[in-house]
């Protein structure tokens, strides 16, 4: 067991809906990252948040949006879902902000859009 | 090009089998160097870390990276069941961001 917990386990929508994905990181944890994961793109870096503030981003779509809250957890919304986003979605945390050492991953939620 | 190139597999060993796994990368500034294991519905979990060029063993395992010919392997001595899973490479620099390679699925036959 990481200490990441992520919720919902599993998820299925349909297109043009929004969900959002929640992620509570290890007792201590500033910084929260976000991934996606398919079969052909691997594991994608989407965005970094430490201690409330978004300090990295990468592949995430201008419909994904994402928040780090004062008590460290974080959400990932999803919106206008498309059929392409169906994906593992997973939250890892650190201690780190910047060199990122260790990540330690939650088990991931699984988006299915029909 | 990707940044971490990483064959998908799968490899198929019988246990007891010395394995390779193999990434290339193209980013210079990469500064460390990391192996995760993933378990099927599972998060990937740290395996190996390493700054500097050259080999680090734990236990059954040797991370080696050579820098100069941007490649980082990861050997598994005496190879187990418990060790089939998906192995992903993870280069990271001076930016926040790790980058992961697709992933080698390994399935080490009894």
């Amino acid at each position: 067991d990481s200490g990441v917990t992520q919720t919902p386990k599993h998820l299925i929508t349909a297109t043009g809906q929004r969900v959002t994905l929640r992620c509570s990181p290890r007792s201590g944890d500033l910084s929260v990252y976000w991934y996606q994961q398919s079969l052909d793109q691997g594991l994608q870096f989407l965005i970094q948040y430490y201690n409330g503030e978004e300090r990295a981003k990468g592949n995430i779509l201008e419909r994904f949006s994402a928040q780090q809250f004062p008590d460290l957890h974080s959400e990932l919304n999803l919106s206008s879902l498309e059929l392409g986003d169906s994906a593992l979605y997973f939250c890892a945390s650190s201690t780190h902000s910047g060199d990122t050492g260790e990540l330690f991953f939650g088990e991931g939620s699984r988006l299915t859009v029909l | 090009q990707k940044e971490v190139e990483q064959d998908p597999g799968p490899l198929s060993v019988p246990e007891g089998a010395i394995v390779s796994l193999n990434c290339t990368y193209s980013n210079s500034a990469f500064q460390y160097f990391m192996w995760y294991r993933q378990y099927s519905r599972k998060g990937p979990e740290l395996l190996m870390y390493t700054y500097s060029s050259g080999n680090k063993e734990d236990g059954r395992f040797t991370a080696q990276v050579d820098k100069s010919s941007k490649y980082i392997s990861l050997f598994i001595r005496d190879s187990q069941p418990s060790d089939s899973a998906t192995y992903l490479c993870a280069d990271g620099g001076a930016t926040n961001k790790l980058i992961f390679g697709t992933g080698t699925l390994l399935a080490v036959q009894p």
